[in-house]
């Protein structure tokens, strides 16, 4: 099946610097997404990407579809200590037909020193 | 905001037993999705539903589990007759159609004893 590969597995930041994470699969998805997920909730949407090549921002969030479409980044700018959590990629292949399922990155699970 | 809300927030149950997860999921979304996240591993999709019938399912949906729509706001998983393996998160989320973003609930945590 599917697999996303996402990296790095975790992070530790001081508060204040940047952070970059990025996941690649073997298959193109027309949909990428980025969740963060808090201890014992459930994700949240963050960024949702429909067209290869988009760069899209959301506050102290951009993302990009890559141009193949089978990658993505998420950049998190001047972090804050409530940015703390797993955060999640999902593609999904979503196209007239196609699987409307998310499947999954791994997670990368960020610590933010203040 | 509207939000999907699943009951109950922790189950706990013999391994063998019955259990049914609940689910409310957004009013005006007709797409609706179970997905499980075993402990510290990433979110696996099972089953997706739309239209009183189950669009999509993985592998890991087999025979011992089934969802329903009993009325018009309830959705529920129902895990026959429980193993240890099954001990997990339980995500519930719904979307308008099918392209558009897939909305989570907070999740069960299912304890198989």
């Amino acid at each position: 099946g599917q697999q996303l590969n996402q990296s790095p597995q975790s992070m530790f930041i001081q508060e204040g610097e940047d952070v970059s994470m990025n996941c690649t699969s073997s298959s193109i998805f027309n949909t990428w997404l980025w969740y963060k997920q808090d201890p014992g909730e459930g994700p949240v949407l963050l960024i949702a990407l429909y067209k290869a090549g988009e760069l899209t921002s959301n506050g102290r969030l951009t993302a990009q579809f890559g141009i193949t479409r089978k990658d993505s980044f998420l950049n998190i700018s001047a972090s804050i200590p409530s940015d703390v959590g797993i955060y999640f990629c999902a593609g999904q292949l979503g196209t007239q037909g196609g699987s409307e399922k998310l499947v999954f990155g791994k997670g990368m699970k960020l610590t933010v020193n203040p | 905001e509207p939000e999907v809300t699943q009951t109950p927030s922790h189950q706990v149950t013999q391994m063998g037993q019955e259990v049914i997860l609940r689910c409310v999921p957004i009013s005006n979304h007709l797409y609706f999705y179970w997905y499980r996240q075993i402990l510290g591993q990433k979110v696996e999709f099972l089953v997706s539903f739309y239209n009183n019938e189950i669009s999509e399912k993985s592998e890991i949906f087999d025979d011992q589990f089934s969802v329903e729509r009993p009325d018009g706001s309830n959705f529920t998983l129902k895990i026959r007759s429980t193993k240890l393996e099954d001990s997990a998160m339980y995500f519930c989320a719904s979307a308008r159609d099918r392209k558009n973003i897939q909305y989570f609930g907070a999740g069960t945590r299912l304890s198989v004893l």
